[in-house]
């Protein structure tokens, strides 16, 4: 069980914009939601982006999501350095019954 | 407010059991499916398993199939992850997770319990 793809790192300075991507297949990401998490040292992930585009709770508009195909992006606008945090993919495979995981994407706001 | 309380985590020996309890509170939990997922120390994050909301279905990933058995017992409103003849690898932090509308996908986290296999 391969582990959906997304880049180590990212960084951009502070009010620039950033994206984080995350790459699968027809069986996970090209059949159903993708949801986006935040996780900063020492703290449980926390739910971002859920059904691949739409904020949860109350997330700043900042943070966006699409999809398209068997990738998707997180968009973080107006970049803060408490953006600074891990980010991790996340999608439920209908052809192996698991729910993947991205390998996660660090995020530095110079 | 939805509320995950993991608990039963420790330093144990390899070859080992150790049975890690999860209390909820907050939702319905006899109507949501249910998740661990665990991180190990500078790593990220490894699905573990998923119970359905009645506990008829469990779904394991490939790596743990056999060794760990995910439970629920809905009049109590807790979930369970035995862990079996652990090993070095599986010292990680375990999270209960609560599923997003029966989808697959995590909606809320618990804070975590630390398993540590070490000799």
């Amino acid at each position: 069980q391969s582990a959906l793809t997304q880049p180590p790192s990212v960084s951009a300075a502070p009010g620039q914009r950033v994206t984080i991507s995350c790459s699968g297949s027809s069986s996970n990401i090209g059949r159903n939601h993708v949801c986006w998490y935040q996780q900063f040292p020492g703290m449980a992930p926390k739910l971002l982006i859920y059904d691949s585009n739409k904020g949860f709770s109350v997330i700043s508009e900042r943070f966006s999501g699409s999809k398209s195909g068997t990738s998707a992006t997180l968009t973080i606008t107006g970049l803060q350095t408490g953006d600074e945090a891990d980010y991790y993919c996340a999608a439920w495979d209908s052809s192996l019954s698991v729910t993947m995981f991205g390998g996660g994407t660090k995020l530095t706001v110079l | 407010q939805v509320q995950l309380v993991e608990s039963g985590g420790g330093v144990v020996q390899p070859g080992r059991s150790l049975r890690l309890s999860c209390a909820t509170s907050g939702f319905t939990f006899n109507r949501n499916a249910m998740h661990w997922v665990r991180q190990a120390p500078g790593k990220g994050l490894e699905w573990v398993a998923v119970t359905s909301y009645d506990g008829s279905n469990q779904y394991y990933a490939d790596s743990l199939k056999g060794r760990f058995t995910i439970s629920r017992d809905n009049s109590k409103n807790t979930l369970h992850l035995q862990m079996n003849s652990l090993r070095i690898e599986d010292t990680a932090v375990y999270y209960c997770a609560k599923d997003l509308a029966n989808s697959g996908s995590v909606e809320y986290w618990g804070q975590g319990t630390l398993v540590i296999v070490s000799s």
